[in-house]
């Protein structure tokens, strides 16, 4: 099973509001991504855990709050964002480990986040 | 400057005309390029990893090889499924935790 799980599928937020996206992967990875996606762009990594602590923080602005809970979870807390801020948002689980180099990542199939 | 480019941005092909899609890399210390395709408004799906100069995979209509500089992903008789956004990735850094930088992706169209 390669599946990593995203919920919800779409989320409209105020700007005011506050929410959160949920993630969830089953297949023992220990390292967990956030990726930010704009139309007709690149992913762009936002997050990574590794053994459930931060280790990568792509300068991302404070209004977005990663938090690990265990080793399957990964969540993303959203407050007081921009309109600009609206993509789809993907979570994506890897091993940490690889004798060869970095490991495959496996994607969700994201939340398609809009500010209004 | 660590760099990914796909070329071409956008292609276009009749079914079963087949064809090929380049990712050139400049990135020091590679740990791996990664092809993923990806449906419009879905996450990207995993195709192949690719770690040394040589190696090729396959699967389907599709095989992906490796040199120093570049990667190709060859499409073989391609069929209207196979229409999809391809990106390629480099795994990057001193981190085994895989972190990725991704070209812009090709977008394929296949006409029946």
């Amino acid at each position: 099973d390669t599946e990593v799980t995203q919920t919800p599928k779409h989320l409209v937020m105020g700007m005011t509001n506050k929410k959160s996206l949920k993630c969830e992967q089953h297949m023992g990875h220990r390292a967990m991504y956030w990726y930010k996606q704009k139309a007709k762009k690149p992913p762009e990594l936002m997050f990574v855990y590794s053994y459930e602590k931060l280790s990568i923080n792509e300068s991302v602005p404070s209004r977005f709050s990663p938090e690990c809970p265990n080793s399957s979870l990964l969540n993303l807390h959203l407050h007081a964002l921009q309109p600009e801020d609206s993509a789809l948002y993907l979570c994506a689980s890897s091993q940490v480990f690889s004798r060869k180099g970095s490991s495959e990542a496996f994607f969700g199939q994201g939340t398609r986040l809009t500010v209004v | 400057e660590d760099q990914v480019t796909q070329s071409p941005e956008a292609l276009r092909l009749q079914e079963g005309e087949s064809s090929s899609l380049n990712c050139s890399y400049t990135v020091s210390g590679l740990r791996g390029l990664f092809w993923y395709r990806q449906d419009p408004g879905k996450g990207p799906e995993f195709l192949f990893t690719l770690y040394s100069a040589g190696e090729e995979k396959e699967k389907e209509r599709l095989k992906a090889t490796l040199t120093k500089k570049e990667s190709f992903l060859h499409i073989t008789a391609p069929k209207p499924e196979d229409s999809a956004t391809y990106l390629c990735a480099v795994g990057w850094g001193s981190s085994n935790t895989g972190k990725l930088i991704f070209g812009q992706g090709t977008t394929l169209q296949v006409k029946p």
